[in-house]
């Protein structure tokens, strides 16, 4: 099946500590994304990626980094800068620049709770 | 820099009511729109879109939404709820031709059996 794979899908951890959450995708999809959901607030932007070695910041980068080495893997490191990193993170692909192809695709979520 | 508005919040329904959500986006230049809904426990996934053309879309499961460019708006609307529609639906933008997507804050709809 192609889809978007996140793992793990829940993660605890203690303050301060550095965390990774993966995101595979299997739709050779050029561009990924990763948005955090909060309660009330929606989805906001961390981090976005047109093409491999490649990426640029959302609305909400600070605390956070990523990295595009392979085509369909586009890791995200919650680190111990980010002040508030408990919530539900989610990645997403698009098949080129969504403004042109239009559709994300996204994956089922990881969900951060740091102690 | 695009934003998008959803006013409701959280909206109850009884089964066989009409729903409209509504959506209004600011940004001064061609945009694409989205309706996305996220099922209990499912992942988010795409209800429908507007590129251009007709301002009525139609998308999944009866959903409409019209494109209305003098008022920046893009209302979700189905004549008929079902309890299966109760998800939270978010409203999406993106400029023509860019790769970031913006999404509104949500609305979650409960529609009552």
């Amino acid at each position: 099946d192609g889809g978007i794979t996140q793992s793990p899908k829940y993660l605890f951890r203690k303050e301060g500590q550095n965390v990774t959450l993966s995101c595979e995708q299997n739709l050779n999809h050029d561009a990924m994304y990763w948005y955090r959901q909060d309660p009330g607030q929606g989805l906001r932007l961390i981090y976005y990626s047109q093409i491999v070695n490649d990426f640029q910041k959302g609305d909400i980068a600070e605390g956070y980094s990523v990295s595009r080495e392979k085509k369909e893997s586009f890791p995200l490191t919650v680190t111990s800068a980010q002040k508030n990193p408990t919530a539900f993170y989610l990645c997403a692909s698009s098949m080129g620049l969504a403004g042109v192809t239009g559709e994300l695709f996204f994956g089922e979520g990881s969900r951060l709770t740091v102690l | 820099a695009q934003s998008v508005s959803q006013h409701n919040h959280h909206v109850i329904l009884s089964e066989a009511a009409s729903l409209e959500l509504g959506c209004n986006y600011s940004y001064g230049g061609t945009v694409n729109l989205f309706w996305y809904v996220q099922y209990p426990g499912q992942h988010l996934q795409l209800l429908l879109k507007y590129f251009s053309g007709d301002p009525l879309v139609k998308g999944i499961k009866g959903f409409e939404a019209e494109f209305i460019k003098s008022k920046f708006s893009f209302n979700l609307r189905k004549p008929s709820v079902q309890w299966s529609d109760t998800a939270e639906y978010f409203c999406a933008v993106t400029p023509l031709g860019y790769q970031k997507v913006t999404f509104g804050t949500g609305t979650k709809l409960q529609v009552i059996p």
